[in-house]
């Protein structure tokens, strides 16, 4: 079966580092991965995805992620937080029907000031 | 939040009642979904509907019905059956024409049972 995991429930960064939030996927087949971002009671909002390629994908806001099929991760990466950056972040993978997307727990970042 | 609305924002229920909550979508979109979030579970899948007057049961149907009569409509009903609906629903959308298309979101319907 198609999963993803986040194993880090929360992120604390200092504003101006580096930050990455993870994710590992199991699937059959290629994958295709998402990142989503999550403000305090709104919708999730996309930020990139994987399908094919360039095993590192840039997205909004100056986020990217780093594909590794030999680690089956998927990593978000920006390289300087901002303290907007602070938010919910969800990881995803396509189903083997291409109708879905699998969620991850999710990942809360906190970027300090 | 894209072309996607729900409404109300926010609901409150007694026991035993049933309430619809709404979605509306004009990014021409032809699968619809509907999503529940509760702290620390992230999304489960309630219903999605890939074309209209079709829809299937996500992971977590019991307790919820759906309707798709129009293409860009999917409203989700929380019947009396569902024991703990107090949650923060959301309705995505997405294009099917390639299988890699992201969804998109609408702005959320908390719920909550007095």
């Amino acid at each position: 079966a198609q999963s993803v995991a986040q194993p880090e429930d929360q992120v604390n960064v200092a504003e101006g580092n580096p930050l990455t939030v993870k994710c590992t996927y199991s699937v059959s087949g290629n994958p295709y991965l998402f990142w989503y971002v999550q403000y305090p009671n709104r919708g999730l909002q996309f930020l990139l995805k994987y399908i094919t390629g360039d095993n590192l994908v840039k997205g909004s806001y100056g986020f990217e992620a780093e594909f590794n099929k030999s680690q089956t991760s998927f990593h978000l990466k920006k390289p300087s937080a901002l303290v907007s950056d602070s938010a919910l972040y969800f990881c995803a993978v396509r189903d083997l029907g291409y109708n879905k997307l699998i969620f991850g727990a999710g990942t809360r970042l906190a970027v300090h000031p | 939040d894209g072309g996607i609305t729900q409404s109300p924002k926010y609901l409150f229920r007694k026991e035993g009642q049933n309430v619809t909550l709404s979605c509306e979508q004009n990014l021409n979109h032809d699968a619809m979904y509907w999503y529940r979030q509760d702290p620390g579970q992230g999304l489960r899948l309630i219903y999605y509907s890939q074309i209209v007057n079709d829809f299937q049961k996500g992971d977590i149907a019991e307790g919820y019905s759906v309707s798709r009569e129009k293409k860009e409509s999917f409203p989700l009903t929380v019947t009396s059956a569902q024991k703990n609906p107090t949650a923060f629903y959301l309705c995505a959308s997405r294009a099917v024409l390639a299988g890699d298309n992201e969804q998109f979101f609408g702005p959320g319907t908390r719920l909550t049972v007095l």
